[in-house]
């Protein structure tokens, strides 16, 4: 299940099901997303990206999908395995080539 | 080589010490970027160079001043720092951040600075 509260959001799942992430962005004429996994001690990875003249992109095992009516990202994880386990930040671009990040969600796999 | 590099990994700094953040990349990149990260908290944007000039200020105290000598080096100067400045610094690299293109930022593993 998902928790949000003062804490980073938690989602907790068992191997082998699909996650679904979500973040909310704040800048209507924001024109391209990410999405970045970081592990413990590491620095943010580049998952997958998605313009906005686009609602859906594909890539192995993770699907992004936006709607930019409601400003909702949301990215979808096949199959989730331990190793997908990190937090999760969607981050937007705004104007001067800006990536401002959301406030992410620590996915948690249980084997 | 697809990597940004960034050293030290650690650093322990008084708050009257001074110290640098360094950044190394080779991939091209022609921009580059600092963030900070608190724990648990997302990064937060500091500094944008594009083209070697300095093209964002997020409003940083003075505390911080960064510097890019070349397009593959971006350093970070650190003076009189509160204890509250400890964190983890991050910096990237982008392409181009051309207005309405992709921006992928690759990022370095960050260094964890500590300041007493």
């Amino acid at each position: 299940g998902e928790s949000v509260g003062l804490h980073l959001p938690t989602l907790s799942v068992q191997e082998g099901d699909n996650s679904i992430i979500n973040c909310a962005y704040s800048n209507s004429a924001s024109d391209y997303f990410i999405w970045y996994k970081q592990e413990s001690g590491k620095g943010p990875q580049f998952i997958i990206d998605i313009r906005s003249n686009m609602d859906k992109r594909q890539g192995q095992r993770v699907t992004v999908l936006l709607n930019k009516t409601v400003k909702h990202l949301s990215l979808q994880i096949a199959a989730t395995q331990p190793g997908d386990s990190a937090v999760y930040f969607c981050a937007e671009k705004w104007q001067g080539g800006k990536l401002i990040f959301g406030q992410g969600t620590e996915l948690s796999v249980k084997p | 080589d697809t990597e940004v590099t960034q050293t030290p990994k650690h650093l322990v700094m008084g708050m009257t010490n001074k110290k640098s953040l360094k950044c190394e990349q080779h991939m091209g990149h022609r921009a580059m970027y600092w963030y900070k990260q608190k724990a648990k908290k997302p990064p937060e944007l500091m500094f944008v160079y594009s083209y070697e000039k300095l093209s964002i200020n997020e409003s940083v105290p003075s505390r911080f001043s960064p510097e890019c000598p070349n397009s593959s080096l971006l350093n970070l100067h650190l003076h009189a720092l509160q204890p509250e400045d400890s964190a983890l610094y991050l910096c990237a690299s982008s392409q181009d951040p051309a207005p309405g293109g992709a921006n992928v930022l690759t990022f370095g593993a960050g260094s964890r600075l500590t300041v007493l």
